[in-house]
């Protein structure tokens, strides 16, 4: 089975752009969740994405948003790029909607806004 | 605030000796614990779990430890290999859904 892919793996933006990442789960997986990895502030949740509907959403700024398509793929977008935005973003897909489930990472985006 | 934090953030060992990595959480309300490693220029990967309800949990070489009375978590790695070398996070679930808590890493360094 083939694993979470990101794409792209590599973005280079400047301030005030934005940028679209794309993920695709792991076949059969519904859930879709988005990580921000910093130096500084680590991983941190961004949002859950299960049936198409946002289901739990963390701590960031209304200029990153997500959604996630019937074949469970997601994007996420980040408007009005700031230079604190730079960071890997991590996508993890699991089988199941409800309880606890295994998350499985992809190899995340790096970008880098300049 | 609550957080799933870590004690040390870097630990060296000898290559064949035995690895702990450690873990505390604030929320006696989690219920869910997972511990990832994470190698450079690759996304986390899922070692093991383990749900409150347990105490110890053995996997491949790897064994985790959870003392609810403390809030503490542990990594045990037996017979650690060049290959281990990584960042270890432990992460943790509070909800029904998939938002984990990550705690801040710790970097284990296997000497030869």
């Amino acid at each position: 089975k083939a694993g979470v892919t990101q794409t792209p793996r590599y973005l280079i933006k400047t301030r005030g752009q934005q940028v679209t990442l794309s993920c695709s789960p792991i076949s059969g997986h519904r859930s879709v969740s988005w990580y921000q990895q910093t130096p500084g502030q680590g991983l941190q949740f961004l949002f859950e994405y299960f049936s198409e509907t946002q289901r739990n959403k963390g701590n960031f700024p209304g200029r990153f948003s997500g959604r996630q398509f019937s074949n469970s793929r997601s994007e996420m977008n980040v408007s009005t790029l700031e230079l604190g935005d730079s960071a890997l973003y991590l996508c993890a897909s699991s089988s199941e909607g409800r309880g606890v489930n295994i998350q499985y990472f992809g190899a995340g985006t790096r970008l880098s806004v300049l | 605030g609550e957080s799933v934090g870590l004690h040390l953030p870097t630990l060296s060992v000898q290559e064949g000796d035995n690895s702990i990595i450690n873990c505390a959480y604030s929320n006696s309300a989690s219920d869910y614990f997972i511990w990832y490693k994470q190698e450079s220029g690759k996304g986390p990967q899922f070692i093991i779990d383990i749900r409150s309800n347990m105490d110890k949990r053995q996997g491949q070489r790897v064994t985790v430890l959870l003392n609810k009375t403390v809030k503490h978590l542990s990594l045990q790695i037996a017979a650690t290999q060049p290959g281990d070398s990584a960042v270890y996070f432990c992460a943790e679930n509070r909800n029904a859904g998939n938002m984990l808590t990550f705690g801040g890493g710790t970097r284990l360094m296997v000497k030869p």
